[in-house]
């Protein structure tokens, strides 16, 4: 089946710095990658969509120089939150679909396992 | 605006004993329908979808589900709970924009022996 691999899994990193997650899809292409954020016992809130070759779209209230995006190729998609605080402590969850399955809207999303970010 | 509502957070059921995860969503074009599940600290893995065609859904691990138009529902069942059903499930919609998905609050389903 499809996979997609996130990476690091879990992240801890001093108030200030910058932080790099990476989504990749290992078996398949996509065009399109969402970004996730999930708050413990909450659900997940969409950030942004990240289009392959093009600026990714943000969500309202997600600061886009806060949280930047690349989509450099049909595998990866990476999500850098610069200048990290203790309030961007979260789990980070990415998405992709696959580009090869007809119906975009009705092609399930694979999901990366997650990326825990600690900001201490 | 398009929403999910997942009725109630938290959802105990003792080990064989059916297992009923309420969905319900506002819409006023045809949605497409999805039940993901997620382990503490994993990802999300799609337990099954309704996009048109059959409305009763059977998915993996014996779950099922059956969209109602008429109520606008999208409830996740299973007969028979097992304690590795332990986990938190969402149950998610899209439009025609883009494929975004919108997800409901999620359910904690915990199993006793």
């Amino acid at each position: 089946g499809a996979v997609v691999s996130q990476h690091p899994s879990w992240v801890i990193c001093k108030s200030g710095t910058s932080v790099k997650i990476e989504c990749r899809s290992l078996d398949f292409q996509a065009t399109t990658m969402f970004w996730y954020r999930q708050f413990p016992k909450q659900s997940l809130m969409l950030m942004a969509t990240s289009n392959e070759g093009s600026k990714a779209t943000y969500e309202q209230g997600v600061e886009k120089d806060k949280f930047l995006i690349n989509h450099a190729s049909l595998t990866l998609s990476t999500l850098t939150v610069t200048s990290a605080h203790p309030e961007d402590s979260s789990f980070y969850i990415c998405s992709a679909r696959d580009r090869g399955i007809q119906g975009p809207y009705n092609s399930p999303l694979h999901f990366g396992n997650g990326t825990r970010l600690t900001v201490t | 605006a398009q929403s999910v509502t997942q009725l109630g957070s938290h959802v105990s059921v003792s080990e064989g004993a059916l297992v009923l995860l309420r969905c319900n969503y506002s819409s006023s074009v045809p949605p497409y329908l999805f039940w993901y599940v997620q382990y503490p600290n994993q990802g999300l893995q799609l337990l099954l979808k309704y996009t048109t065609g059959a409305t009763l859904v059977k998915g993996i691990n014996g779950f099922e589900a059956e969209f109602k138009k008429s109520e606008t529902s999208f409830h996740l069942t299973k007969p028979s709970a097992h304690m590795s059903d332990a986990a938190e499930y969402f149950c998610a919609v899209t439009y025609n924009q883009g494929g975004k998905l919108i997800f409901g609050q999620g359910t904690e389903l915990s199993v006793k022996p």
